[in-house]
């Protein structure tokens, strides 16, 4: 069965210094990975996706996150965190094109400024 | 992009009451669609896949007579939540992956319904 785990259920970051919001992953065969990102009472936007290809993957408003097959991780990562990030990130991971997409349990990001 | 619409975006029932949620894929066709529940502060949990033209397909532990699923086109998905009561108060929130083309059939999220009940 398929899984995703992030171990922080919040992190704390000075706007301006970077951030790592964890990830990792279980999943049979090549993984589909995905980071959403929640604003409070609204769905999820999607930041960025990793298919096949080049290992570091860049996506929305500057965040960016690389696949580490031995370690089973997806980190998604930004250079300088901005206040505006403060909000809830989600890992997800599918084991297949068409397969079901499963949530790790959502880490709060918190920007300070 | 791809846009997915729910409609309302909050509803307030009475215990015992039944409430319809929309899911429509606004310039695309989604012959799958899926339904999650979220609770406040945590991760979304699928509750059922909504298939066009069959049934739902619903995950272990969810109540199927209490969730009713109906996926009426390409475009519309409904969630009934008949009966509710104030433990199925909740955000729901609806995807539709566009299953065009050789794409990565990516899913696209609705804005999320509010139910509550009093």
């Amino acid at each position: 069965a398929q899984s995703v785990a992030q171990p922080e259920d919040q992190v704390n970051v000075a706007e301006g210094n970077p951030l790592t919001v964890k990830c990792t992953y279980s999943v049979s065969g090549n993984p589909y990975l995905f980071w959403y990102v929640q604003y409070p009472n609204r769905g999820l936007q999607f930041l960025l996706k990793y298919i096949t290809g080049d290992n570091l993957v860049k996506g929305s408003y500057g965040f960016e996150a690389e696949f580490n097959k031995s370690q089973t991780s997806f980190h998604l990562k930004k250079p300088s965190a901005l206040v505006s990030d403060s909000a809830l990130y989600f890992c997800a991971v599918r084991a297949s094109r068409q397969g079901k997409l499963i949530f790790g349990q959502g880490t709060t990001l918190q920007v300070k400024p | 992009g791809a846009v997915v619409s729910q409609h309302p975006s909050r509803v307030i029932c009475k215990s015992g009451t039944s409430v319809k949620i929309e899911c429509r894929s606004l310039d695309f066709q989604a012959t799958t669609m899926f339904w999650y529940r979220q609770f406040p502060k945590q991760s979304l949990m699928l509750m059922a896949t909504s298939n066009e033209g069959s049934k739902a397909t619903y995950e272990q532990g969810v109540e199927k007579d209490k969730f009713l699923i109906n996926h009426a086109s390409l475009t519309l998905s409904t969630l009934t939540v008949t009966s509710a009561h104030p433990e199925d108060s909740s955000f729901y929130i609806c995807s539709a992956p566009d299953s065009t083309g050789t794409g990565t059939y990516e899913q696209y999220f609705g804005p999320g319904t509010r139910l509550t009940v009093t």
